[in-house]
Formats: structure tokens, C-alpha cells, sequence
């Protein structure tokens, strides 16, 4: 079973509101991944950390989208304003470092935006 | 550009048949891809299966190989008796050697397994 937890299991948002879903990395792993599958199966990349300091992100990451991972606290991904489209799985993976390019990832939080 | 084409839809199998999954990638900006397939069982997250970073070398896990081919690239799962606890969501994927965050995943094959 994953290591990474991932809460909650699932949202449901209306149009506008914020969502926010959090993630507790494998134990010892600073490097945390947040990636979006949409309905079509495909993965898309959001942002990544190094332990609180953020290594890559997307340009949609930077408009709407926020993630912090505070130490000592459940990383965090938050949707300030949810729209129809942001409806996806959104997966956190840990790593135990930058280089290292096998993921870890936790079951996902399932988002529907109404 | 780079990308993962595997097996798509549902894969239906009896159990102790054996399987093929079906996957080729293209990687023309990575220089020194390493190819995975992972697994979502059901309830559960992705989990890796099989990594190989070398090509012509074969990995295995659980029953299952795949050979990282890089003349066809191809990097196809194969088991050869399918057990109904096999019944999961298979993903192949590339990246390079180093970079975690460009990963590129196929759009998964769900595996049945008839008992």
C-alpha cells in the first residue's frame, strides 16, 4: 500500500469556489510532485518541491493554482477559483531526492467542479 | 516530441492465459530515456512495477518483463500465466535520466483477468 496519503479521497466544488486537497510525502522523501489526470488519462505536471522551496511549475500553476509544503505540515494544492475543467484526479508523488526519477505516489484526491 | 503509446482501453485475459500490453515512445528531447511501468491496483495509488534505464536490457517484477528495445522503441509488458489479482490499471512511461518531472505516461491499459 502507498506510504504517500493523500486527503480527501474526493471533492466536489461548485464553479468559483476554492479547492484544496493536501498530501503527507513518504517518510524521508523532500521532493514532492503534484500531477493533474484529466478524464482522458493523461498526466500533466503541476508544480514540484524541495522541501518547502519549489523546483519546476507550469505556467497554469502560477495563475490559479497555489501549493505550499510547509515543514511539518501536509503539503498542500489549492484551486482558488475551481472551474468545470480543473474536474480530474490530482496525484501526489514524494521522492527521496531530485535526482532520483521513481516516483512514490499516493492514491489521489478525485475533483469534480459542478 | 516525447511521447508514450501504449495498449489503450480494456485488456480482457483468462486467468493463466498469457498477456501482452503493447507500448512505443518517442523521446527526441530526452537524451538518455529510462522507461517504467506502473500499476494502479484498484483503491491504490501508482506504484512502480518495472524500471529499466539501459536499452537492450530486460526488467522483471511480480511475473512480469518488459525489454527496453531502443532499435523498435518499444517497451512492451509481458507475463506469461495472468493471475485475477493481476486485474489493475497499467501505465508505461519514459523519462530521462535524472528528471523526475518530466515524466510522460500513456494513457493506461486496464488488465481484467477472468477467473
Amino acid at each position: 500500500n502507498s506510504k504517500v496519503i493523500q486527503t480527501p479521497r474526493y471533492l466536489v466544488k461548485g464553479q468559483g469556489q476554492k479547492a484544496k486537497m493536501r498530501c503527507i510525502p513518504e517518510k524521508g522523501h523532500p521532493v514532492v510532485f503534484w500531477y493533474q489526470q484529466n478524464k482522458n488519462n493523461e498526466f500533466k505536471f503541476l508544480i514540484n518541491f524541495q522541501n518547502q522551496e519549489v523546483l519546476q511549475q507550469i505556467d497554469m500553476t502560477e495563475k490559479r493554482f497555489s501549493a505550499e509544503c510547509p515543514s511539518n505540515s501536509p503539503c498542500s494544492l489549492e484551486i482558488q477559483s475551481s472551474e468545470a475543467g480543473d474536474s480530474a484526479l490530482y496525484l501526489c508523488a514524494s521522492s527521496p531526492d531530485p535526482s532520483q526519477n521513481t516516483l512514490y505516489f499516493g492514491a489521489g484526491t478525485r475533483l469534480s467542479v459542478l | 516530441g516525447d511521447s508514450v503509446t501504449q495498449t489503450e482501453g480494456q485488456v480482457t485475459v483468462s486467468e493463466s492465459k498469457s498477456l501482452i500490453i503493447n507500448c512505443t515512445y518517442s523521446a527526441t528531447s530526452i537524451a538518455y530515456p529510462n522507461l517504467f511501468w506502473y500499476v494502479r491496483y484498484p483503491g491504490e495509488g501508482l506504484q512502480l512495477l518495472l524500471k529499466v534505464i539501459t536499452a537492450g536490457q530486460k526488467g522483471s517484477s511480480r511475473g512480469f518483463e518488459a525489454t527496453y528495445n531502443k532499435e523498435t522503441t518499444s517497451f512492451h509488458l509481458q507475463k506469461a500465466s495472468v493471475q485475477e489479482s493481476d486485474s489493475a490499471v497499467y501505465y508505461c512511461a519514459l523519462t530521462g535520466d535524472t528528471n523526475a518531472y518530466k515524466v510522460i505516461f500513456g494513457k493506461g491499459t486496464h488488465l481484467h483477468v477472468l477467473p
